[in-house]
Parts: structure tokens; C-alpha cells; sequence
């Protein structure tokens, strides 16, 4: 394991609904992120976090709200989505910022798979 | 059209045989090149980090090689595992910001 959790594993939801996806990490890292990744596609990234505060929003649709409580927990709240949407969801974390240098190694949860009917 | 291009698009070799994935880049000038490992149903795991400096960067049995000239890299795996299937994704990082440019993988099965 990697140190970094994430529930529920997998998830189907229909448009109208709202659901959250959730992330822990146990590795005491400041940074954390959002992903998505679709089939044949390279991973987008999606939402990053340092020290709590939001660093960088890849132009995500605003029916993706993140939210970061703490340093250890991270949240991605989903509402009205469309069936492009459908997905696996990765949460990562590092200790430091991976852009920008070789540190900041980052450590994938196992993802959400998430399918928009 | 993606700035990291990585070939072959999937590949099957034998157990006990080495195998070469490459990687293509555009992105200039970049911080860091990663290789990740990513097994069915799980995230990816880093294999290699090199510098835009660094030509080759080993970890057990993989080896990956960095050419910043050509603006390739590969990720050699020698006598490959039944456990070396999975899909190997190519990372590169510039030197400002977090946008991570990420290639599609490339997806290896090794058979017995």
C-alpha cells in the first residue's frame, strides 16, 4: 500500500445526484491533488493543494468542487454530472510540490472508479 | 497534440525477456522526467526521477535513460516478471508551475 486511501473504490451516480469522493493520506505530505483518468487518455490533472490552500485548478467544470479540510484529508464533491465524466478518479500526495524540481515524489491512492449513467 | 508521445502503444513479450519503452517529449526546458508503473485497478507508482541533467537512472531491474538533446527517453526492463505487466507512464515536468504532461502509457503483458 501507499499510503494513500481512497473510498468508495467505485461509484455510479446518475446525473442529478451528488456524491463525494474522498482521500487520506497517512504519509504526513503538505501537497495534494486531484486526477482524472480516462481510457486511452493521458492523466489530467485536475486540482492541487499545498499547506491546505488551492495552487492550481486545470480549468475543471465547476460541477467538480474540491475541498481540503486538512493537510491529510481531501475531498472532490461531484453534482450534475455528465457521462464524459465517467472515469477513474486518483488521488495523489507528496511533501513539497512535484512541479518545479525532482522532489515532491508523489503518491498515488488506488482511485475512484466512477461511472455516470 | 500531446507533448509526451510514448510507443509501443502496448507489447507483449515473454517472461524472462528484456523489453524497451520509449518516450517522446516536447516539452522545453523541463525540471524532471518520471517513469510511473501503474497496475490494473491500482494508481501509478514511481519508478524514476531524472533531472534534466541526469542520462540514466536505475532502480532494481529497470533502467531508464534520458537523452535531452533528442528529447527522448526510454525505460528498459530486463528479465521481465510476470509482475512487470501493468502500464508504464511517461512524466514530464517543466520548470514553473504544476501543469505534469503525462503520455497515454504504454501497456506490457508478460506471458509464461
Amino acid at each position: 500500500e501507499t499510503g494513500v486511501t481512497q473510498t468508495p473504490r467505485h461509484l455510479v451516480m446518475g446525473m442529478t445526484n451528488k456524491k463525494s469522493l474522498k482521500c487520506e493520506q497517512h504519509l504526513g505530505h503538505n501537497a495534494m491533488y486531484w486526477y482524472k483518468q480516462s481510457a486511452k487518455k493521458p492523466l489530467e490533472l485536475m486540482f492541487v493543494y499545498s499547506l491546505e490552500e488551492r495552487v492550481e485548478n486545470n480549468s475543471v467544470p465547476s460541477r467538480f468542487s474540491p475541498e481540503c479540510p486538512n493537510s491529510s484529508h481531501l475531498f472532490l464533491h461531484l453534482h450534475t454530472l455528465q457521462p464524459e465524466d465517467s472515469a477513474l478518479y486518483l488521488c495523489a500526495s507528496s511533501q513539497g510540490l512535484a512541479g518545479g524540481g525532482p522532489g515532491g515524489e508523489q503518491f498515488f491512492g488506488p482511485g475512484t472508479r466512477l461511472t455516470v449513467l | 497534440k500531446n507533448q509526451v508521445e510514448q510507443s509501443p502503444q502496448s507489447l507483449i513479450i515473454l517472461e524472462g525477456k528484456n523489453c524497451t519503452l520509449q518516450c517522446n517529449y516536447t516539452v522545453s526546458p523541463f525540471s524532471n522526467l518520471r517513469w510511473y508503473k501503474q497496475d490494473t485497478g491500482r494508481g501509478p507508482v514511481s519508478l524514476t526521477i531524472m533531472t534534466f541533467s541526469e542520462n540514466t537512472k536505475s532502480n532494481g531491474r529497470y533502467t531508464a535513460t534520458l537523452d535531452a538533446d533528442t528529447k527522448q527517453s526510454s525505460l528498459h526492463i530486463t528479465a521481465s516478471q510476470l509482475s512487470d505487466s501493468a502500464s508504464y507512464i511517461c512524466v514530464v515536468i517543466p520548470f514553473t508551475g504544476n501543469q505534469f504532461y503525462f503520455g497515454t502509457g504504454t501497456s506490457l503483458t508478460v506471458i509464461p
